[in-house]
């Protein structure tokens, strides 16, 4: 049972340069989202899914898009990474209603735009 | 202000000793509260939820306040495999689901 995965796990990129971060779970829960972490920010909500073919923005969902097109996967796109979207990503998961305690967060993506 | 709000520390405490975490939050309608431990440049994991009447789990105790909107988390004869940052986390329920408030974490470091 993997869990939550997460590639890459570290990436570089040019600024004006797009990419997709994957994010994969195989426990069959319903509710996906994706987290940056910055210093001194704590985690913050970019996108989420409540099921498959439905997605909704978090608190800082511009320069991303998302898809749910199956239960199991949840990419983000960066369209145009500029320096600002460096950052930690993690994927999270969780099933429906269990808040905090459902949530498994992958190991993270480390991002640097140059 | 944040909606969540932690020290961010750090408490540099010998191996033994008792530390305690305060977190407030700001939402009223908050609905759960958890505390989270990140080790470093690891994802976050969950240590333990925090119900009104307080509650333990070993060495570790959760308390919540909700009249005063603060969480409290009581760590007993620390051991150095503690040291971590731990995360304060508010969840409110939305017409989109649940959404989770990360505190931006308290730095705990166990020492010899």
């Amino acid at each position: 049972n993997a869990g939550v995965t997460q590639t890459p796990k570290f990436q570089v990129l040019k600024t004006g340069q797009s990419m997709t971060l994957q994010c994969a779970q195989d426990m069959n829960h319903e509710y996906m989202s994706w987290y940056r972490q910055d210093p001194g920010m704590g985690l913050r909500l970019i996108h989420y899914s409540v099921g498959a073919g439905i997605t909704d923005q978090g608190e800082v969902p511009n320069g991303y898009n998302v898809s749910r097109s199956t239960t199991e996967d949840f990419p983000l796109r960066l369209l145009s990474a500029a320096p600002s979207q460096t950052s930690v990503y993690f994927c999270a998961s969780s099933r429906p209603g269990t808040g905090g305690d459902g949530y498994t967060f992958g190991s993270g993506t480390r991002l640097t735009v140059v | 202000r944040k909606e969540v709000e932690q020290d961010p520390g750090p408490f540099n405490v010998p191996e033994g000793a008792t530390v305690a975490f305060n977190c407030t939050y700001s939402n009223s309608a908050s609905q759960s509260f958890f505390w989270y431990r990140q080790d470093c440049r690891k994802e976050p994991k969950l240590l333990m939820s925090v119900y009104s009447s307080g509650n333990e789990d070993g060495r570790f105790t959760a308390q919540l306040n909700r009249a005063s909107q603060y969480i409290s988390l009581l760590i007993r004869d620390s051991k150095l495999s503690d040291s971590a940052t731990y995360l304060c986390v508010v969840r409110q329920l939305t017409g989109g689901g649940n959404k989770l408030t990360f505190g931006t974490g308290t730095q705990l470091k166990v020492e010899l």
